[in-house]
């Protein structure tokens, strides 16, 4: 069975400062998605990641994937109060995508002024 | 571009009446889902098609039904509604494996139902 555990699980950090959220998931997958939930919205996608050692960023943030360690991280740079929200990791349960996503807990990150 | 549009938005349900969720996607996406979101548990697979007229179980299929048969749209079920099935449902789509071969092509979803048992 697949299992994918996010940490921290909450987060409260100030603007300006750097921190990282870490995915680890228990089996070998296809892919790995980042999203984004404000409170009471929908799921944003973020990024997806397709290969081993893989990098993407978009504006403060960057994700990276280390297949091997079964391992993602969400690195946010000097953080913003607009970055405030729950996010998601998430791994296709089988190749292709088909059988859906498996998602971590999320993590809850208030950032404050 | 509407996206995956979700009816209705709210609905709250006494204990053993049915209803059915409606999702419609506008993007010719092959694969469809719902998921249940639950505080502090992030999002479970409820049921998923592949296709037209083909549905299969999630993690957490108990007590749900699901029909697929226009490739646009997926209904989610309840036939005796329960409060254990309290939440936030959502629905997703995305391009088959096929079609998008290993792009980065995320699942899409949309706004969710908030339903309430009592």
């Amino acid at each position: 069975e697949l299992k994918v555990e996010q940490n921290p699980l909450f987060l409260s950090m100030q603007e300006g400062k750097n921190y990282t959220i870490y995915c680890n998931y228990s089996t070998t997958s296809d892919r790995l998605y980042w999203y984004r939930q404000d409170p009471g919205k929908s799921l944003e996608s973020l990024f997806v990641l397709l290969s081993n050692g893989a990098v993407k960023q978009e504006g403060r943030l960057m994700a990276s994937l280390d297949t091997k360690a079964r391992l993602s991280t969400l690195h946010i740079t000097a953080a913003v109060h607009d970055l405030s929200a729950t996010y998601f990791c998430a791994v296709d349960q089988r190749r292709g995508g088909a059988d859906g996503l498996t998602f971590g807990k999320g993590t809850h990150l208030i950032i404050q002024p | 571009n509407a996206g995956v549009t979700q009816t209705p938005k709210f609905r709250v349900l006494k204990t053993g009446q049915s209803m059915t969720l409606l999702c419609a996607q506008d993007m010719n996406h092959e694969y469809m889902y719902w998921y249940r979101q639950d505080p502090g548990m992030g999002l479970r697979l409820i049921h998923y098609s592949v296709g037209e007229g083909t549905t299969a179980k999630g993690e957490v299929p108990d007590g749900y039904n699901v029909s697929r048969l226009k490739k646009q749209n997926f209904l989610l079920g309840l036939e005796s509604a329960a409060p254990s099935q309290t939440s936030v449902y959502f629905c997703a789509s995305s391009y088959s494996s096929l079609v998008a071969g290993d792009s980065n092509q995320p699942q899409h979803f949309g706004d969710g139902t908030r339903l309430s048992i009592l």
